[in-house]
């Protein structure tokens, strides 16, 4: 099956830019989809196929996606950016979706 | 906006079963693919089923296949997962998600709270 690497962490100053990979297989062949979920909370669609951002999620998220390595870039990092952060793709041969194992950005 | 509303969590013995619910408001629910996706306490997500808008396509992580059963009542905007044979990994709380679009692509846009899942033995 299908596998998505993240490292488990990642530090950043407020106001710099955090950058999260997320590794697998010619992972530019699929479509990648970004979560951050804070303590306590359900998870909240960030980035979509790749690049978009749903309504409502500020113009400083966005993502990349290339050969094995897709990306999750927060500009002007704020405290309130601080969470843990999940890359998903759809696996279509047998209906799978697949989840990173998660990041968890630490705004110092 | 779309509500998910999950319902049947509770404690369960190792082996017995529990049947998941979650109702889906502000949405035309036959639209769109839904799923479950778990969390065990201090971990990441993981994917447990999911079945596209017309029910003739399901999918299951290897985790749980053979053990639960997805399905969903377009009628009564409704989701629903059978968990048979429940073991002590199957503890996590469990989520609805409604995917973006009717087949397994897009990613999943709107989530429930979660309803909490106990196996003891």
């Amino acid at each position: 099956s299908y596998v998505l690497t993240q490292p488990p962490s990642v530090s950043v100053a407020p106001g710099e830019t955090a950058r999260m990979s997320c590794g697998g297989n010619n992972i530019a062949s699929k479509d990648v989809h970004w979560y951050q979920q804070r303590p306590g909370q359900a998870p909240v669609l960030v980035v979509f196929a790749d690049s978009d951002r749903p309504s409502g999620i500020p113009e400083r998220f966005s993502g990349s996606n290339s050969g094995n390595t897709a990306t999750l870039t927060i500009s002007r990092v704020e405290a309130g950016d601080e969470a843990d952060y999940y890359c998903h793709v759809w696996d279509n041969s047998g209906a799978h979706q697949v989840f990173g194992g998660g990041t968890k950005l630490t705004v110092l | 906006e779309v509500q998910l509303v999950e319902f049947g969590g509770g404690l369960a013995q190792t082996g017995r079963s529990l049947r998941l619910s979650c109702a889906a408001s502000g949405v035309i629910f036959d639209n769109y693919a839904m799923h479950w996706v778990r969390q065990a306490p201090g971990k990441g997500l993981e994917w447990v089923s999911g079945i596209y808008w017309d029910s003739r396509t399901m999918g299951y992580a290897d985790s749980v296949k053979g053990r639960f059963t997805i399905s969903r009542d377009n009628r009564k905007q409704t989701l629903y997962l059978q968990m048979n044979s429940l073991r002590h990994e199957d503890t996590a709380l469990y989520y609805c998600a409604k995917g973006r679009r009717a087949d397994g692509a897009g990613g999943f846009d709107s989530w429930g709270q979660g309803t909490l899942v106990t196996v003891s033995s």
